[in-house]
C-alpha cells in the first residue's frame, strides 16, 4: 500500500485565487512528519513547509498552509492568492518515526493561468 | 544556510563511459547524505543512503557496482554511473542532512543524458 497518495495529478487555477493540494498518507507509527516540497520546471526541491504529528497547530508559512486532519490522516497544502510562479510540480511526503528517509507521493501539477 | 550544491547541473556522455556526480554541503557538515533519481513526470526514487566514512546502504534494485557512492567527507558524496547506458538517462539530486536533525536540503539536480 502506498505510504503517500496524492489523487490529483494535474490541477489549474486562477491567478490569484486559492487552490488546494491533496495528500493523504498511511502509517501506524505515532510519530511522523509531513512536508510539502515545490519543484518547478528548473527541477530544484524546493521546501514549502512542514507539520509534525503532535503539532496542535496548522503549519503555515506565507502563502502556504497545511490542512492537517490526523484523523482522516490528510495533510492538504492550500495555497492562497495563486501567482503564475507557483506553476510547478508539488510532491507531498512523510517521515516516519525515527526515520531520515522520506516518503514522497506522485506528484500533482499545478499550473497557473492569468 | 544549508546550502547543497551539485556538479554537473547537466552533462550528456556517450554509453559505455563512467559519469561522476558531486554533491557538496556548502555552509554545514552533512553526516548522511541520500541520492535520489526521477525520471520525467514521476517521483523521486532514492537509491542510496551514505554516511561520512562508510559505505553506502543500497534502496533495493539498485545496483551497487554501477550506481558507486562515495562520502568521503562530511561536505562531499560523490555518484558514479559507471558504464553508462541510454537507460541511466534521468534526473539524479542528491539531498544532505545536518547532524542532528532530520531535515533534508536538497541540491539542484543533475541532468544526465546517455547517447
Amino acid at each position: 500500500a502506498q505510504k503517500i497518495t496524492q489523487t490529483q495529478p494535474g490541477m489549474f487555477v486562477q491567478e490569484k485565487e486559492a487552490v488546494t493540494l491533496d495528500c493523504t498518507y498511511d502509517t501506524s507509527d505515532p510519530s511522523y512528519g509531513l512536508f510539502w516540497y515545490k519543484q518547478p520546471s528548473s527541477g530544484e526541491m524546493i521546501f514549502l513547509i512542514y507539520q509534525g504529528s503532535y503539532d496542535q497547530q496548522n503549519a503555515t508559512e506565507g502563502r502556504y498552509s497545511l490542512n492537517f486532519q490526523k484523523a482522516r490522516k490528510s495533510a492538504n497544502l492550500v495555497i492562497s492568492a495563486s501567482q503564475l510562479g507557483d506553476s510547478a510540480m508539488y510532491f507531498c511526503a512523510m517521515r516516519e518515526g525515527g526515520s531520515y528517509i522520506p516518503t514522497f507521493g506522485r506528484g500533482t501539477s499545478l499550473i497557473v493561468h492569468p | 544556510g544549508a546550502v547543497v550544491s551539485q556538479h554537473p547541473s547537466w552533462v550528456i556522455c556517450k554509453s559505455g563511459t563512467s559519469v561522476k556526480i558531486e554533491c557538496r554541503s556548502l555552509d554545514f557538515q552533512a553526516t548522511t547524505m541520500f541520492w535520489y533519481r526521477q525520471f520525467p513526470k514521476q517521483s523521486l526514487m532514492l537509491m542510496a543512503t551514505s554516511n561520512e566514512g562508510s559505505k553506502a546502504t543500497y534502496e533495493q534494485g539498485v545496483e551497487k557496482d554501477k550506481f558507486l557512492i562515495n562520502h568521503a567527507s562530511l561536505t562531499l558524496s560523490t555518484l558514479t554511473v559507471t558504464s553508462a547506458h541510454p537507460e541511466d538517462s534521468s534526473f539524479y539530486i542528491c539531498s544532505a542532512c545536518k547532524a542532528d536533525s532530520y531535515e533534508q536540503y536538497f541540491g539542484p539536480g543533475t541532468r544526465l543524458t546517455v547517447t
